[in-house]
C-alpha cells in the first residue's frame, strides 16, 4: 500500500498569503493518478487538482499543483477567505487507493 | 446536475452488517467511465477509502477492510451499494459515495453526496 504523508499538519496563514502544501509518497506514483481535494467543515470533499497539475472544472487559477514521482505540491498563490479548509492528496495509481492525512489551512 | 444521496440505517449494532445505498439523480450512471466509490471519515479524522467499482465492473477494496466489504452497482436503478460486515465501533463514521468521472483512466471530475453518519453501538 502506498502511504501518503502530508506536511505540515497545520498551516497558519493570513488572507493574501501564499500556501504551500506537501504530499510525499512512500513509493513512486504516476502523476496522472495524483489528486488534491479540499474539504470545508460539514461538507464533502471536492476535487481541486487532478493529474497532479490540472485544475478541475470551476477551480480558480490561484490553485496549482506540481510534482512527480514521490513529491507533490499544492500551492495556493493568494489565500482567499474561502480557502481556509483541509486539503487532502490522494493516489489511485495502485489497486488500493490512499489519502494523505490532510493539511489544515487556518487563519492566522 | 447529478446529485447523490446516501441512505441507510444511522445506527448499527456491533457484529451486524452495515448496508448503505447511494442513489443517483439528475443523470444516468450507465454511460461514461466512472469509479463508483465509498469513502468514510470518522469524526475529526481524515478520509479513508473503502473501495470502488469501475465502469468495467472491476472492484477494488481497501486491504484492511477487504474481508468485510462488498460494493455493488445496479445501473437499472441508478444506485450503488455498500455492505460492511462484522462492524465494530471503529466503523463509526460519515460515509460518502462519490462518483469519480474518468477520462483515459484519470479522475477529472467528481460528484459527492452530503454523507451519512453511521454509528455502531449497542
Amino acid at each position: 500500500e502506498i502511504v501518503l504523508t502530508q506536511s505540515p499538519g497545520t498551516l497558519s496563514l493570513s488572507p493574501g498569503e501564499r500556501a504551500t502544501l506537501s504530499c510525499r509518497a512512500s513509493q513512486s506514483v504516476s502523476s496522472s493518478y495524483l489528486a488534491w481535494y479540499q474539504q470545508k467543515p460539514g461538507q464533502a470533499p471536492r476535487l481541486l487538482i487532478y493529474g497532479a497539475s490540472s485544475r478541475a472544472t470551476g477551480i480558480p487559477d490561484r490553485f496549482s499543483g506540481s510534482g512527480s514521482g514521490t513529491d507533490f505540491t499544492l500551492t495556493i498563490s493568494r489565500l482567499e477567505p474561502e480557502d481556509f479548509a483541509v486539503y487532502y492528496c490522494q493516489q489511485y495509481g495502485s489497486s488500493s487507493w490512499t489519502f494523505g492525512q490532510g493539511t489544515k489551512v487556518e487563519i492566522k | 446536475q447529478v446529485q447523490l444521496q446516501e441512505s441507510g440505517p444511522g445506527l448499527v449494532k456491533p457484529s451486524q452488517t452495515l448496508s448503505l445505498t447511494c442513489t443517483v439523480s439528475g443523470g444516468s450512471i450507465s454511460s461514461g467511465s466512472y469509479y463508483w466509490s465509498w469513502i468514510r471519515q470518522p469524526a475529526g479524522k481524515g478520509l479513508e477509502w473503502i473501495g470502488r467499482i469501475y465502469t468495467s465492473g472491476s472492484t477494488n477494496y481497501n486491504p484492511s477492510l477487504k474481508s468485510r466489504v462488498t460494493i455493488s452497482v445496479d445501473t437499472s436503478k441508478n444506485q450503488f451499494s455498500l455492505k460492511l460486515s462484522s462492524v465494530t465501533a471503529a466503523d463509526t463514521a460519515v460515509y460518502y459515495c462519490p462518483i469519480m468521472i474518468t477520462f483515459g483512466g484519470v479522475i477529472v471530475s467528481d460528484y459527492w453526496g452530503q454523507g451519512t453518519l453511521v454509528t455502531v453501538s449497542s
